[in-house]
């Protein structure tokens, strides 16, 4: 496809167990970037990959949070012992350039319940 | 500390009721301000980039201005597909968009 695809669209969890989350960018963008947004709030930013290398990972909330990029492709984002409060949606986007400055294209996100 | 306040939280038009939304910011090194349409249960979807104050740039019924201070997205004649939350946020540093809460707009027929 042509947009950001990401998997599961739906997860639910209980509490204590991990869970994995996909996602694949627009073919050939350099930036990754893994945003989390709650009910009735903005997404807010977790991290960023330029190619492989993940150059800001200050949002990541706890140790419990974890992203990767091996390839400069597909980025999985791994939350180890998931609690309630880990409950949002998980958003990927992608850009063909570097950094925040340039457009940055959404995909529809994958819903964790932790329950 | 950064931050980008969106107003107001709700908007309820009629339809061909034009109307504006605000976005003011205090990001530091502000890279690009950007909006973005979100429908419920799907991701944001992009709408427009301003980089500059003075900057405008227009799509559709859509239309977003940039002051030093804050930006506006003009909503001219609109109709019910309209109907989203409208999302405003400012580039800052190099790797992270700082998102407002966002504006629910309503367009009713």
């Amino acid at each position: 496809g042509a947009g950001v695809s990401q998997s599961p669209r739906y997860k639910v969890a209980k509490r204590g167990q991990d869970v994995a989350l996909r996602c694949d960018p627009i073919s050939g963008h350099v930036s990754l970037f893994w945003y989390q947004q709650a009910l009735g709030q903005g997404p807010e930013f977790l991290t960023y990959f330029q190619n492989e290398a993940q150059l800001d990972k200050s949002g990541l909330p706890s140790d419990r949070f974890f992203a990767e990029r091996p390839e400069g492709s597909v980025s999985t984002l791994k939350i180890q012992r998931t609690q309630q409060e880990d409950s949002a949606v998980y958003l990927c986007a992608s850009s063909a350039g570097q950094g925040s400055g340039n457009t940055i294209y959404f995909g529809e996100g994958s819903w964790l319940t932790v329950v | 500390e950064d931050q980008v306040t969106q107003s107001p939280e709700a908007l309820r038009l009629q339809e061909g009721e034009s109307s504006s939304l605000n976005c003011s910011y205090t990001v530091s090194g502000l890279r690009g301000l950007f909006w973005y349409r979100q429908d419920p249960g799907k991701g944001p979807e992009f709408l427009f980039t301003l980089y500059s104050a003075g900057e405008e740039k227009e799509k559709e019924r859509l239309k977003a201005t940039l002051t030093k201070k804050e930006s506006f997205l003009h909503i001219t004649a609109p109709k019910p597909e309209d109907s989203a939350t409208y999302l405003c946020a400012g580039a800052q540093g190099y790797s992270t968009l700082t998102f407002g809460k966002g504006t629910m707009l309503l367009v009713s027929p």
